[in-house]
């Protein structure tokens, strides 16, 4: 049960698109439509912002969305904002109620 | 209002053993498995394992497993991580949090855990 591949960094300028993909292997993402997101803030607790691939959480904006194909899922986060700079990590269920995380990517808004 | 509570900072030696807990309000505890997640000095989150305090059904990540034990008292509406033997690279944060659907919808707000001679 290795980690899920994220990259370390992305970046944006205000306004733009930012898509972070997390990618696994046919055991947990590619297996499972139970991918979930979470946004980090420093020195706070992780936030979810997405579930079951795409189902965003009561308050979480429609700027961010997700997807999957295979076994690589993405969060995309549109109209970039000064207040999405964050860490971002990808989750997936791996069966047997085991659940495994991404690297964690940290999103820079230029 | 859910909340997940979790007990303060620990500074340990090595070799000495801890127990943190996450206390769960605002919410059926029996309802719902509470998970574990580490997240060491500047690195990303890694699932430690989880429990389903109504019955204390706990599984482990396979880094996890024998190095932790999860367990849980519904009673008070806790669950709690231990170490029996604490080493340096046990230094990290630990958060709780509760487990719906697949996901973790509620976090605490993270155990510091410094183990150092």
């Amino acid at each position: 049960q290795s980690a899920l591949t994220q990259p370390p960094s992305a970046s944006g300028s205000p306004g733009q698109s930012v898509t972070i993909s997390c990618t696994g292997t046919s055991s947990d993402v590619g297996a499972y439509h139970y991918v979930s997101w979470y946004q980090q803030l420093p020195g706070k607790a992780p936030k979810l912002i997405l579930y079951e691939v795409n189902k965003r959480p009561s308050g979480v904006p429609d700027r961010f969305s997700g997807s999957k194909s295979g076994n690589t899922a993405s969060l995309t986060v549109s109209g970039l904002q000064a207040e999405d700079e964050a860490d971002y990590y990808c989750s997936s269920y791996a069966g047997r109620n085991k659940r495994v995380f991404g690297g964690g990517t940290k999103v820079t808004v230029l | 209002e859910v909340q997940l509570v979790q007990s303060g900072a620990e500074v340990k030696k090595p070799g000495e053993s801890l127990k943190i807990s996450c206390k769960g309000t605002g919410y059926t505890f029996t309802n719902y498995w509470v998970g574990w997640v580490r997240q060491m000095p500047g690195q990303g989150l890694e699932w430690m394992g989880s429990i389903y305090p109504d019955d204390s059904d706990a599984r482990y990540g396979p880094s996890f497993e024998g190095q932790v034990t999860i367990s849980a008292d519904k009673s008070i509406n806790t669950a709690y991580l231990q170490w029996n033997i604490l080493q340096a690279s046990d230094t990290a944060i630990y958060y709780c949090a509760r487990q719906i659907n697949w996901n973790y919808d509620y976090w605490g707000q993270g155990t510091l855990v410094t183990v150092s001679s």
